[in-house]
């Protein structure tokens, strides 16, 4: 079974704090993802990798920087949180060739904002 | 714009019966659609997928139909168990060249005993 790692469950900042989101998978897969949850808008894609040297902006990327450290982590920061970046953060990774395009996801991050 | 719609926020079918999630979509570069389920404190974990070349794949008790002209797809499962209980959410690639899955915005299915 494929296992993703996200470092934190719960994370409660301030306005204008540093935000740091780790993300590990143990199958070194090629391709991984942040996306961020909102109520009634479903699942959302903030920025993708499809190995260490790709990195490509997802659909609500403003605000929001990545690195790919290795094959095996992603990590998504917030320079300077902001009160509508409260959210349900997770990673997702996916093994390059799949037929099924099925992504493996993180138990995700409930970011608090105040 | 969204993409992947599921005009559904909720649905509550008794157990036993037959739970239908339904899912559109406007993009008609979509080749490949998956079910994922999500319970609360999880990630959504993969269920059930179809390619755009197939108008059915069955997998126990979840079925998911494609109707590509109309652009609509949904997920049948029956019997429906307590257990089925989740946020579903729908996704689709596009054969635009990447990997990307655009998501629906999910349906929360409450199944009663």
């Amino acid at each position: 079974d494929v296992k993703v790692t996200q470092s934190s469950r719960y994370l409660v900042k301030r306005t204008g704090e540093k935000v740091f989101l780790e993300c590990v998978q143990d199958m070194d897969h090629e391709n991984m993802f942040w996306y961020r949850q909102d109520p009634g808008l479903g699942l959302r894609l903030i920025y993708y990798s499809f190995d260490v040297k790709d990195i490509n902006k997802g659909e609500i990327s403003d605000g929001y920087s990545v690195s790919r450290q290795a094959q095996a982590k992603f990590s998504l920061s917030l320079e300077s949180a902001i009160p509508n970046q409260t959210a349900l953060y997770f990673c997702a990774t996916r093994e390059l060739g799949q037929q099924t395009y099925e992504q493996y996801f993180g138990p995700g991050t409930r970011l608090t904002v105040t | 714009d969204q993409q992947v719609k599921q005009n559904s926020p909720s649905l509550s079918v008794q157990e036993g019966r037959i739970s239908i999630l339904n899912c559109d979509y406007t993009n008609s570069m979509f080749d490949y659609f998956l079910w994922y389920k999500k319970y609360p404190a999880e990630g959504p974990t993969f269920l059930i997928s179809i390619s755009s070349i197939k108008d059915k794949n069955e997998d126990g008790r979840f079925t998911v139909f494609l109707n590509k002209s109309a652009k609509h797809l949904s997920l049948h499962i029956v019997p429906s168990q307590p257990g089925d209980s989740a946020v579903y959410f729908c996704a689709a690639r596009s054969n635009f060249g990447n990997e990307k899955l655009t998501f629906g915005t999910g349906t929360r299915l409450t199944i009663i005993p």
